[in-house]
């Protein structure tokens, strides 16, 4: 079985770019999640979305970022304008329905110069 | 914000010692999950323990909540240096809450 993919891998841009991040969660997977991890820290959640809904966006500066999961299956991330700060790792998870463990991508390392 | 506090938050330790890492959060959970994370890659989903349950055991792997102090502990017996990596752990609050994660333990174990 697949884990869930997400691209690019790596993405180096300057400030004020917008930059756009892809996630295909596991099949059969409807519960998706954006994470924010900084170096030497543990993830935080951006936005959790049930199928195409986004049931959690608290977390999410919606002033630059924005998420879509268009027919509930793979996700857009997108950060415009790009800031210094958010120079991070963008990590993706899924589960099944009512699960407990998530299923972690490999992530998407971003340096904003 | 993180709920999570791990320490210690590195640990050197040679192959074949055990390590034992430990976690506390702040407000109850439905259950605590520990998870690996090797360096470049994601995170892997070692375990969960409900709140109910004590100690729970996975291969080389022992957890044991305590909810009282709020407070759980990772073990790893006879490490390999495959074991190298930061662990994190999670707690849910269930209900659909989100998973909060801890700022992880990073691991060494030497050859």
């Amino acid at each position: 079985e697949a884990g869930v993919v997400q691209s690019p891998r790596y993405k180096i841009i300057e400030k004020k770019q917008p930059v756009a991040f892809w996630c295909n969660p596991i099949s059969g997977h409807n519960t998706l999640y954006w994470y924010l991890q900084n170096l030497g820290q543990g993830p935080e959640l951006l936005i959790r979305y049930e199928n195409e809904e986004a049931v959690d966006d608290s977390q999410l500066p919606k002033d630059r970022f924005s998420a879509e999961r268009l027919k509930g299956v793979d996700s857009t991330l997108k950060i415009q304008p790009a800031e210094l700060g958010d120079s991070a790792v963008y990590l993706c998870a899924s589960s099944p329905a009512g699960g407990e463990t998530q299923y972690f991508g490999p992530g998407t390392r971003l340096l904003v110069l | 914000s993180q709920q999570g506090e791990e320490d210690p938050q590195a640990l050197s330790i040679q192959e074949g010692e055990n390590a034992t890492m430990n976690c506390s959060y702040k407000t109850s959970i439905n259950n605590l999950q520990w998870y690996r994370q090797n360096s470049g890659r994601g995170l892997v989903h070692l375990i969960l323990i409900r709140s109910n349950e004590r100690e729970k055991h996975s291969g080389r792997l022992r957890v044991t909540l305590d909810t009282s102090k709020k407070s759980s502990s990772l073990l790893i017996t006879a490490s390999r240096a495959a074991d190298t990596a930061s662990y994190f752990c999670a707690t849910d609050a269930g209900s659909g809450s989100r998973l909060t994660f801890g700022e992880g333990t990073q691991l060494t174990v030497n050859p």
